[in-house]
């Protein structure tokens, strides 16, 4: 059974502050890796796309692979109301089978 | 550009009767996912078509879900019988072939079960 982690949080943080979303998953065999943002009553929408260990940066996010680890991660800089949301980890497996966290909540207070 | 399109967006219905919800894809998308996300929870699985290939129905909860791709193009997902646990938000995502292809949601549909 491939699995992908992440704390439910909540997880909040103030406003201009870095919020650090983590995740793990279990089958070293994934290619692909995905962060995802869901706001509430809303469907998921793609944020960022991660296929190498290292960073990709784009605009306020970051996300961080490392696959000795099984860890991938997104940083949002400068974090705004407008980021309160659920962030979605998603993790592809050679087949294009996807396998989503359950979501970590995050709130941005003002 | 058109998105991934679900109908109908909201359905209500009484137990025990049959529903048929709708999804068309992104037009060049080979993948296509239905998920069931009741309300606080995460995207629950259900199936999973790739082109011509026999579909991944091991998310499937009972038999009394079905899902069929006609042309490889729009999906119907179907529930016989329906229950109040089947109540949820049913989407649709769609994705291009290949190991980097991100999936693109539609809006969903909300099932209620009265």
């Amino acid at each position: 059974q491939k699995e992908v982690e992440q704390n439910s949080g909540p997880l909040s943080v103030p406003e201009g502050a870095i919020a650090s979303l983590n995740c793990t998953y279990s089958d070293r065999g994934s290619q692909s890796f995905f962060w995802y943002r869901q706001y509430s009553g809303k469907s998921p929408e793609l944020i960022m796309s991660i296929y190498s260990n290292g960073d990709k940066e784009d605009g306020r996010f970051t996300a961080q692979l490392n696959k000795a680890s099984q860890y991938v991660s997104l940083l949002i800089r400068d974090s705004q109301p407008s980021d309160s949301a659920t962030y979605l980890c998603a993790v592809a497996d050679t087949g294009n089978q996807f396998y989503f966290g359950t979501g970590t909540s995050l709130t941005v207070i003002p | 550009g058109a998105g991934v399109s679900q109908s109908p967006s909201n359905k209500v219905t009484e137990k025990g009767k049959d529903v048929e919800l709708r999804c068309d894809p992104i037009s060049g998308h080979t993948a296509l996912y239905w998920y069931r996300q009741s309300l606080g929870q995460g995207l629950e699985f259900l199936i999973y078509f790739q082109g011509n290939s026999a579909p991944d129905k091991s998310g499937l909860p009972s038999d009394r879900f079905s899902a069929e791709r006609t042309g490889g193009s729009v999906s119907t997902l179907t529930i016989q019988r329906t229950q109040q646990e089947d109540s949820a938000v049913y989407l649709c995502a769609s994705s291009r072939r290949g190991r980097d292809q991100p999936q693109h949601f539609g809006d969903g549909t909300r099932l209620s079960i009265l």
